[in-house]
C-alpha cells in the first residue's frame, strides 16, 4: 500500500516556467489536497477537492490550478512559476471530507529562481 | 474559524513523559481537535484526535479540558524518535477544507 505519492520530490524552476506536482493516492480516497509549507508560516490550503471533477479554493489559490479527473490523482499546476511561489508542497487525502485522519505525502521541494 | 495555540518549542528528555498544551478558546461545540506531528523533511502524521472524551492510542493520549478550550498531547515516554513538530487543529463536521495548520510546538528530545 504505497499511501500518498508526489512527485517530484525536488525541483527548481526559471520565472515563468510552467509545472506540474503529481499526487496520487491508491487508498480510493475521495477528498485530497494541496498545502504549501512556508517557514514560520505553517502549512496553508491551496486547493482542494472532495471528489472527482469537483474542486474548490483553499487560503491561497492564486498562481496554481487544479483539476480532478480521477479519484487516484490531483496535480496541481503552477502555471507561471515565480519567486514566492519557493516552498513545499504536500498532498494529502482523506477517505470523506469528514473523516478525522488525513494521510500527507512527503513533498515536494520546490524553488523558483 | 477557531484557532489554536501552541508553544513554539518545549524540551523533553528521553524517557519521560511530555505535556504539549494547545488552546483553543474560540472552540465551536462540532470543532474536534486533532494532532499531528511533522518529522524532518517528511510530510505530517496523524497522532490522534477527539471531541470531548480523553482519548488513548498507541502513540499518545489526548486530554481535553471539561470546557474544550484547551488539550493536552501527552507522549507517555518520549523517545529520539518523538523529535518533531507537533500541531493542534481544529476541525469541524464538514472536514479540513477550512483548517489552519500553525507554527506548531517544536519538541526537543534530549538524550
Amino acid at each position: 500500500n504505497a499511501g500518498v505519492t508526489q512527485t517530484p520530490k525536488f525541483q527548481v524552476l526559471k520565472t515563468g516556467q510552467s509545472m506540474t506536482l503529481q499526487c496520487a493516492q491508491d487508498m480510493n480516497h475521495e477528498y485530497m489536497s494541496w498545502y504549501r509549507q512556508d517557514p514560520g508560516m505553517g502549512l496553508r490550503l491551496i486547493h482542494y477537492s472532495v471528489g472527482a471533477g469537483i474542486t474548490d479554493q483553499g487560503e491561497v489559490p492564486n498562481g496554481y490550478n487544479v483539476s480532478r479527473s480521477t479519484t487516484e490523482d490531483f496535480p496541481l499546476r503552477l502555471l507561471s512559476a515565480a519567486p514566492s511561489q519557493t516552498s513545499v508542497y504536500f498532498c494529502a487525502s482523506s477517505y470523506t471530507p469528514g473523516e478525522r485522519i488525513q494521510y500527507f505525502g512527503a513533498g515536494t521541494r520546490l524553488s523558483v529562481l | 474559524d477557531a484557532k489554536t495555540t501552541q508553544p513554539n518549542s518545549m524540551e523533553s528528555n528521553e524517557e519521560e513523559p511530555v505535556h504539549l498544551p494547545c488552546n483553543h478558546s474560540t472552540i465551536s461545540g462540532t470543532d474536534y481537535i486533532h494532532w499531528y506531528r511533522q518529522l524532518p523533511s517528511q510530510g505530517p502524521e496523524y497522532v490522534i484526535h477527539g471531541l470531548t472524551s480523553n482519548v488513548n492510542n498507541r502513540m499518545a493520549s489526548l486530554a481535553i479540558a471539561e470546557d474544550r478550550k484547551s488539550s493536552t498531547l501527552i507522549l507517555h515516554r518520549a523517545t529520539l524518535r518523538d523529535a518533531a513538530v507537533y500541531y493542534c487543529i481544529l476541525s469541524n463536521s464538514g472536514g479540513y477544507q477550512k483548517v489552519t495548520f500553525g507554527i506548531g510546538t517544536k519538541l526537543q528530545v534530549i538524550p
